[in-house]
């Protein structure tokens, strides 16, 4: 059973659109949803993160939007650029010692 | 955040034998753990790492084929023994900082086994 639930699964973008990646969990026992971007032959790199206790979080083009009712988290990317083509990934954890229960990711391409 | 490095990054091997994977971290941190990434999917936690303790494993991933050492608090390594095909995917560690949820990833292992 799938935990985290990640649409689209590829998403292409026009430079300097809004790229927007949509994640829904099941387990309430979630309290950290972090999102990570993984370029080919790299490991996975943190990009951003939050809490159920605020509703959207924003760190330069990047930001969280978060509904704890819906259980629903989502990614937006302001101003894409063809640098941020890549494979993202959200995740969510209920303590430290449980790790990461990832999504099946979104591959997206930022055309020029 | 901490400096993981990974070793081998790749390595291809015949089926039948076994390979271990290093990682090793620039500071001394609790929680490690082990993640599989077939190709072109997401990543699966294999295995918490602790420090002093026996490895946790999630389901589906036993001991006997993923044996795990964590000697301190900078060092892990995971063994994929007796491989076949189907074990051929990226092996990634991970380290818990800070608030213990926030995980930073090691660049990986490319593992092909034919």
């Amino acid at each position: 059973q799938q935990q985290v639930k990640q649409s689209p699964q590829s998403l292409i973008v026009q430079k300097g659109g809004i790229s927007i990646i949509n994640c829904a969990y099941e387990n309430t026992a979630f309290d950290y949803f972090p999102w990570y971007q993984q370029f080919p032959g790299k490991g996975p790199a943190l990009l951003i993160a939050i809490r159920p206790d605020v509703s959207e979080k924003k760190e330069g083009r990047f930001t969280i939007s978060f509904n704890k009712s819906a259980k629903q988290f989502s990614l937006h990317i302001m101003d894409s650029q063809p640098g941020d083509s890549a494979t993202y990934f959200c995740a969510a954890t209920g303590g430290g010692a449980d790790g990461l229960t990832f999504g099946k990711g979104t591959h997206l391409i930022i055309q020029p | 955040s901490a400096v993981i490095s990974q070793k081998p990054s790749r390595d291809i091997c015949q089926r039948g034998t076994s390979l271990t994977i290093q990682c090793q971290v620039d500071s001394q941190v609790t929680m490690m753990f082990w993640y599989r990434q077939q190709p072109g999917q997401s990543l699966t936690l294999i295995a918490t790492a602790n420090q002093g303790s026996e490895a946790t494993y999630e389901s589906g991933f036993v001991i006997d084929k993923f044996p795990i050492s964590r000697p301190n608090l900078t060092f892990s390594t995971l063994t994929v023994s007796n491989m076949s095909p189907e074990d051929s995917s990226i092996y990634l560690c991970s380290v818990a900082q800070g608030d213990q949820e926030t995980q930073y990833f090691g660049p990986g292992t490319r593992l092909l086994v034919l």
